[in-house]
């Protein structure tokens, strides 16, 4: 059963360009979300983080946003640059990390 | 040391030996978390330790997997009879605490068995 999950597998956005990565989950009694990013061949990269009580947390370029009702969240960069090509995972903290699936970003120069 | 550190960072096995893979977690996290990540998916949960215990197990496939964490720092995942379905990247994290912090991975163990 899939606690969290990342329905698109990849994304392709211009670089300049917004790139708004999706995950929603299904336990309610989640209250804590990361999102990670990773290279080929390296372990994830921790990237920004959001707790319940909240519902936007912004660190320079990238902003997320938590709809608790929805049990959705989402990761907005702004403006993507070629660099943040890469996968990218969400987690949500259930004692252990429980990731998603994935969405691989692609930034076009 | 500066992070996590995995070692050896590639190992390849033939089916049904035994191996075990290291994890040096930041110094002064408590809590160390195994997971290991297939080609596609995201990473899987194993096993967790707060300090020297381990707080959640429910993750490994098998009793084939077995990890210790006996002085609350370094960690051994250890695999018995390794099957060709147990190649994956064997990931390692450390946080401060566990719970509502960030944790942090080591690059992982790229593991082959033919």
């Amino acid at each position: 059963d899939q606690q969290v999950k990342q329905n698109s597998p990849s994304l392709s956005v211009q670089e300049g360009r917004i790139s708004i990565l999706n995950c929603d989950y299904t336990n309610s009694m989640f209250d804590y979300f990361l999102w990670y990013k990773k290279y080929p061949a390296e372990g994830p990269t921790f990237l920004i983080s959001i707790s319940s009580i909240k519902d936007k947390n912004e660190d320079g370029r990238f902003t997320v946003f938590l709809n608790k009702s929805a049990k959705h969240l989402s990761l907005h960069i702004v403006p993507s640059q070629p660099g943040d090509s890469a996968v990218y995972f969400c987690a949500a903290v259930g004692g252990k990390l429980i990731f998603g699936q994935g969405t691989e970003l692609s930034v076009k120069p | 040391g500066a992070g996590v550190s995995q070692t050896p960072s590639n190992k390849v096995t033939e089916k049904g030996k035994y191996v075990e893979l290291r994890c040096d977690p930041i110094s002064g996290h408590t809590a160390l978390y195994w997971y290991r990540q297939s080609l596609g998916q995201g990473p899987e949960f194993l096993i967790y330790f707060q300090g020297t215990g381990a707080a959640d197990d429910s993750g490994l496939p098998n009793d084939r997997f077995f990890a210790v964490r006996p002085e609350g720092s370094v960690s051994t995942l250890k695999i018995q009879r390794t099957e060709r379905g147990d190649s994956a990247v064997y990931l390692c994290a450390s946080s401060l605490i566990p719970g509502n912090t960030e944790a942090f991975f080591g690059q992982g163990t790229r593991l082959t068995v033919v």
